[in-house]
């Protein structure tokens, strides 16, 4: 069975500065997706950034990047130039053979000023 | 396009009875999935659907819930008999199968069994 996990409970961040965000991942499969998605408190579940495991180039959306490791099995997220707007859980995720998504633990992100 | 809608948003019910929710998906995704989320935990898989069909049920899915998309559009998932465990958020997810297995999540049914 594949498992995600995610070992920052909690990370803050100044506004205007870079975190990363770590998830690595367990699976035997050779074709797969991985995913970060942002949850903000009380709203509903938005898709970040996606990478394809067959894609050695790491997947960028604006100020959102990934660092994908495949044999390291490893899938971190930077965000860089921190806003408010960012502050949310960020789980990560990965889909595989079988349609459904397994999700880490998330990560909270907080964003200061 | 609307997104991924749940009704209701909420819902508290009494131990014992039967409560019952909607998800609307995205209008040309023919995948439709079923996740609960407890507080402070990712959302976790029960169900999902291609079309009308139901291809897979995780362990979580005991006998008490069941799902069903009768005609490969909205779908409902019913649980029978609740129970204080049941108290969680279900998310509905929709995605089409010619991607790359991204899913659109909706807002979500808070249930609170008393």
């Amino acid at each position: 069975a594949q498992t995600v996990t995610q070992s920052q409970p909690e990370m803050s961040v100044q506004e205007a500065e870079t975190v990363t965000l770590s998830c690595t991942y367990d699976t035997s499969e050779s074709d797969y997706y991985l995913f970060w998605y942002k949850q903000p408190p009380s709203r509903q579940m938005i898709l970040v950034i996606r990478q394809e495991a067959y894609k050695q180039q790491n997947a960028t959306e604006n100020r959102f990047s990934v660092n994908f490791q495949k044999a390291a099995k490893s899938f971190s997220l930077k965000i860089s130039d921190s806003q408010l707007g960012d502050a949310a859980m960020y789980f990560c995720a990965y889909t595989g053979t079988a349609s459904k998504l397994t999700f880490g633990t998330g990560t909270r992100l907080q964003v200061t000023l | 396009d609307t997104g991924v809608s749940q009704d209701p948003r909420h819902k508290i019910t009494k131990r014992g009875q039967n409560v019952t929710f909607r998800c609307d998906p995205i209008s040309e995704h023919n995948r439709l999935y079923w996740y609960r989320q407890t507080l402070g935990q990712g959302p976790e898989f029960l169900t999902y659907f291609q079309n009308e069909a139901q291809l897979e049920k995780s362990r979580l899915l005991s006998d008490r819930f069941s799902a069903e998309r009768p005609k490969g559009s909205f779908s409902t998932l019913e649980i029978q008999r609740t129970e204080q465990g049941d108290s969680a958020m279900y998310l509905c997810a929709s995605s089409f199968s010619g991607t790359s297995g991204e899913q659109y999540f909706g807002p979500g049914t808070r249930l609170t069994v008393t």
